[in-house]
């Protein structure tokens, strides 16, 4: 059975910074491509990053680009999130999710973990 | 620019069929999409894949009244039978070439 936990989610002076992650069990985590989709309070989804199986590429929506890195260690079947320079807007939960195919849809999601920007 | 469009609300009678439309935008009538429900305080959950073909690839344990079809630009998602636990936000998502998602607005589910 694939599982996706999320971890990390916490609140947050804007400026600040901190660091998701999502334990996976279930599958063999290096062969898939894995992504971040964010849901700010009563709004819908947004993709938010994703990474090649190896970790070698890595692909960034415009609202996060230089602002969140991606990452992951596939010893460890672990999926990061750094994020810094955190703004009131990316007040939101964080859903980890596994892609299909590289690049395609997400064929399994966590519970997500909320991350609340706020002074 | 990729994109598909959602209407925000839909209701039908608990025991009917409904039928929600996902619009992808001009010039991309042959993409894929893919379904996603996501039930109050709850992640999303992957239901199916809708080709432009109006064939459809489930998600592990959706049952056998979820299906999809499709007919031009328009993706559907139909739920027959309706129970209380239909519903939901229903997400309809597709995909280009750059590796980024894209998401509909979302169409929230009423069972009356």
């Amino acid at each position: 059975e694939v599982q996706l936990l999320e971890s990390g989610g916490d609140l947050v002076q804007p400026g600040g910074s901190l660091r998701l992650s999502c334990a996976a069990s279930g599958f063999t985590f290096s062969t898939y491509d894995m992504s971040w989709v964010r849901q700010a309070p009563g709004k819908g989804l947004e993709w938010v990053s994703a990474i090649s199986g190896s970790g070698g590429s890595a692909y960034y929506g415009d609202s996060v680009k230089g602002r969140f890195t991606i990452s992951r260690d596939n010893s460890k079947n672990t999926l990061y999130l750094q994020m810094s320079d955190l703004r009131a807007e990316d007040t939101a939960v964080y859903y980890c999710a596994k892609d299909w195919a590289a690049g395609t849809y997400f064929d399994y999601w966590g519970q997500g973990t909320l991350v609340t920007v706020s002074s | 620019q990729l994109a598909v469009t959602q209407s925000p609300s839909a209701s039908a009678s608990l025991g009917a069929s409904v039928k929600l439309t996902c619009t992808l935008s001009s010039g991309h009538s042959r993409y894929a999409i893919a379904w996603h429900q996501q039930q109050p305080e709850k992640g999303p959950r992957f239901l199916m894949k809708v080709n432009s073909d109006g064939s459809h690839i489930k998600g592990d344990g959706i049952p056998a009244r979820f299906s999809g079809s499709s007919s031009g630009a328009e993706r559907y998602l139909i739920i027959s039978s309706l129970q209380s636990e239909d519903e939901a936000a229903y997400y309809c998502q597709t995909w280009g070439t750059a590796f980024q998602g894209v998401f509909g607005g979302g169409t929230k589910l009423t069972v009356l």
